[in-house]
């Protein structure tokens, strides 16, 4: 059964620094979805994708985030100078469309920590 | 906006013990309503999910959850559970926001069963 993956599967950086995480989606889903997870929090989404676009952003989603997909595979999420509170688990998802009657299918994440 | 309340935060439960994790919900539409797990160190996986017709669905493991419209709640099932469905549980709810989706997660139970 097919499945997101991303890469890498944790990640340490130090404050100020910029990182990327990768995702491969579904090979034939069109729309995708970054989430992150604070240790003990919920799941909370950040960002949604189509056509080389944002379709939705939440309020978290500021200035130091973008995403990209820089090929027909690719769907990377860049934290341009990450802060401490940004240490996270962040989870990619996607989907076939963006219709009501959907499902996301998420892949394993990513472990952020920021020192 | 769509909101998730899942109540019980930390459940812990002797095995063949029956399960009933709580969620209710808040949206004034249509919604789709998912149970994920997520087993230690692993990603979220779908567990069920509603979007029309029989409001008790089956998933997989043995879980079902029942739709109850007039109490906006979604409560998830199991008979008897065992050591290996020691995860955590999230309840999410799935809403067309400006015209795309956007999966919104409760808190999330900590099921812990107790050999």
């Amino acid at each position: 059964e097919p499945e997101v993956t991303q890469t890498p599967s944790h990640q340490v950086t130090q404050m100020g620094q910029e990182v990327i995480l990768r995702c491969v989606p579904i090979s034939n889903h069109l729309y995708f979805y970054w989430y992150r997870q604070i240790l003990g929090q919920k799941v909370e989404f950040l960002v949604s994708f189509y056509n080389n676009e944002i379709s939705e952003k939440s309020e978290i989603f500021d200035d130091q985030f973008s995403v990209e997909r820089p090929d027909g595979s690719n769907f990377t999420l860049k934290i341009r100078s990450t802060k401490l509170e940004d240490s996270a688990m962040y989870f990619c998802a996607s989907s076939v469309d963006g219709a009501d009657q959907e499902t996301q299918y998420f892949g394993p994440g990513t472990r952020l920590l920021v020192l | 906006a769509q909101s998730v309340s899942q109540h019980n935060h930390h459940v812990i439960l002797s095995e063949a013990a029956s399960l009933e994790l709580g969620c209710n919900y808040s949206y004034g539409g249509t919604v789709n309503l998912f149970w994920y797990v997520q087993y230690p160190g692993q990603h979220l996986q779908l567990l069920l999910k509603y979007f029309s017709g029989d409001p008790l669905v089956k998933g997989i493991k043995g879980f079902e959850a029942e739709f109850i419209k007039s109490k906006f709640s979604f409560n998830l099932r199991k008979p008897s559970v065992q050591w290996s469905d020691t995860a955590e549980y999230f309840c999410a709810v799935n809403a067309l926001s400006g015209g795309y989706q956007k999966v919104t997660f409760g808190t999330g139970t900590k099921l812990q069963v107790i050999p």
